[in-house]
Order: structure tokens, then sequence, then C-alpha cells
């Protein structure tokens, strides 16, 4: 099974900041990662698709980069909204896998 | 519009069984996968498996293979998510959501359904 592992955990921010969460593969993916927000009692929602597509609707301070097996997520501007959980999610030979989660928190 | 409707809140006790749904609207349901993630309390996002109504092909996850069962009726436009007997270990919210066949990915969810599983 293909494992993912997103750093840091938990990272705390100030509103106008710039945040990066990371993303790491056991193997190789190519592209197929996409990137998920979470907000408390909430489900998931898309934001960037084959690791760095955006997502319809989704705001252009979010950014994705990276292939095989190292990613990354970007937030240009951290605004007031973002502050929530985000995973990765890859996908390879139909099986499907999420990180186990970035809380991004107020500082 | 695209929606994902799953059904209510359940409260069983060990070894009872449980079929949960989950009702696609607002798109060909049988030109995309519906897939199943569960969430334990305070925890993250777990990929359990997935189904492709069109054809019913189905893939589980090596951690959830025998412990649940996911279907489809097409006709009705609908997916299920169901256990045989329940544990404690399987209180958690369970989201379905809309697999996209070119991104890989999960582009719409269901609200989700909490199952509680208490003696």
């Amino acid at each position: 099974d293909i494992q993912m592992t997103q750093s840091p955990s938990t990272l705390s921010a100030s509103v106008g900041d710039r945040v990066t969460i990371t993303c790491r593969a056991s193997q190789s993916i190519s592209s197929w990662l996409a990137w998920y927000q979470q907000k408390p009692g909430k489900a998931p929602k898309l934001l960037i698709y084959k690791a760095s597509s955006l997502e319809s609707g989704v705001p252009s301070r979010f950014s994705g980069s990276g292939s095989g097996t190292e990613f990354t997520l970007t937030i240009s501007s951290l605004q007031p909204d973002d502050f929530a959980t985000y995973y990765c999610q890859q996908y390879n030979s139909y099986t499907w896998t999420f990180g186990q989660g970035t809380k991004v928190e107020i500082k | 519009e695209v929606q994902l409707v799953q059904s209510g809140a359940e409260v069983k006790k060990p070894g009872e069984s449980l079929k949960i749904s989950c009702k696609g609207s607002g798109y060909s349901f049988t030109s995309y996968w519906i897939g199943w993630v569960r969430q334990m309390p305070g925890k993250g996002l777990e990929w359990m498996g997935i189904i492709y109504p069109g054809d019913s092909d189905t893939r589980y996850s090596p951690s959830f293979q025998g412990q649940v069962t996911i279907s489809a009726d097409k006709s009705i436009s609908t997916a299920y998510l169901q256990w045989s007997s329940l544990k404690a270990s399987d209180t958690a919210m369970y989201y379905c959501a809309r697999g996209r066949k070119v991104q890989r990915d999960f582009d719409y969810w269901g609200q989700g359904t909490l199952v509680t599983v208490s003696s």
C-alpha cells in the first residue's frame, strides 16, 4: 500500500501569512494527488486536483505543486476562513489513500 | 445541482447489522464512482472502498476488505455501505463522495452519516 505522510501535523499561523503543507508518498504516484479542506462538523471540500489544478470556485490563494513523491499545498495569504484541517489524497491502481491531516490553527 | 444525500444517524448495538445509503442527484449516477470514507471521532479520513455504479466494479481498501460491503442500485441512483456484525470500533462518521474517473479525486461529498455502536 502507498502511505501518505503530511507535515506538519499542526501549523500555527496568522492572517496574511504564507502557509505551506507538504505531503510525501511512499512511492511515485505521478500527479495523482488531491488536496481537501475540512472544517469541524463538515464534509471535506476539494481544493486542488492532479497536484496543481485549482478546482472551480476555489480562491486563487490556494495552489498546489509537485509530482512523483513530494507535493505541496500553499496558501499565499491566509484568510480567517482558511483555519481548518487539510488532507492530501493519492490515487494509484484503484486504491485511494488520505494523508493524516494538517490542522491550521490561529497563532 | 449535484447532490449526495446520505441516510440519517444510526445507533446500534454490537453484533447488529446495518446498511446506510447515499443517493445521488443532478448528474449521471452511472458515470462516476461513489467512494466511502470513514472518520473516527477526532481522527482523519480513511478511504474504505469505491463502486462504479455503471458496471458495479467495486474495490476495497485492504483495511476494510471483508469488514464491509459496498453496493449500488443504479435504478434509484443510490449506493450503500453495509455491515453484517457491528463492533464498537465502527463508531464513526461515514461519508460518501463522488469519484471522478479522469481526475481520480472526490469532488462532491455527502453530509455524512454518524454511526454509533454501543451496548
